[in-house]
């Protein structure tokens, strides 16, 4: 059983849209959680972190949490295609280990 | 600030081969990781160091994988012998200790192409 899940896409989304990304994870001791960004053949770059529940905004992005569900979610605003990417989500368990999940590929269409 | 160095960028290599990559992480950086990518998948982690002490290597491979942080700088990833399921990126990161060191950072990987 994987331990960070996300829907692998693609997502689609027009420009200038909300585009939503979900992830959610096993370990329920688990308390920091990331965000990061893969352009194809690049490395990922991260781009949020949280660490309680609730809401957390930066910019265009905003990361969700909810321990009680096992849930996290970025929102991206006013989506450009420069956003195209892929969106990893990463979850530290026990240990220190940060678990990534696979990744969702977003598109945003101009 | 100069990011986390990696070299080579693409490596091509026969199974049956030795190949070694090297990492030089954000200056400060007590904290370092290897991980490895296939296509489609996220990144594993490989071994992660504090300092120069490998405080977690369960998911390295040990009959063929070796890593080595010498002076808790700089650190080398080898694989002897290669085979072709080694084919992936390998990434290094880097993190500062206490709170902040859960705030990972990446270099931009080596291609490994096992033949």
């Amino acid at each position: 059983q994987k331990e960070v899940e996300q829907n692998s896409g693609p997502l689609s989304v027009p420009e200038g849209a909300i585009a939503s990304l979900n992830c959610t994870y096993s370990d329920r001791g688990s308390q920091s959680f990331f965000w990061y960004r893969q352009y194809s053949g690049k490395s990922p770059e991260l781009i949020m972190s949280i660490y309680s529940n609730g809401d957390k905004e930066d910019g265009r992005f905003t990361a969700q949490l909810n321990k009680a569900s096992q849930y996290v979610s970025l929102l991206i605003r006013d989506s450009q295609p420069s956003d195209s990417a892929t969106y990893l989500c990463a979850v530290m368990e026990y240990g220190n280990k940060l678990v990534f999940g696979a990744g969702t590929i977003l598109r945003v269409k101009s | 600030e100069a990011g986390v160095v990696q070299s080579p960028r693409y490596k091509i290599i026969e199974k049956k081969q030795p190949v070694a990559f090297w990492c030089n992480p954000i200056s400060g950086h007590n904290t370092l990781y290897w991980y490895r990518q296939n296509l489609g998948q996220g990144p594993e982690l490989l071994i992660r160091y504090e300092n120069e002490e490998a405080v977690d290597d369960s998911q390295l491979p040990k009959d063929r994988f070796s890593a080595e942080r010498l002076k808790g700088v700089d650190s080398t990833l080898k694989i002897q012998p290669a085979e072709l399921g080694d084919s992936a990126v390998y990434l290094c990161a880097s993190s500062l200790a206490g709170l902040a060191a859960y705030e990972q950072y990446f270099g931009p990987g080596t291609r490994l192409t096992v033949t």
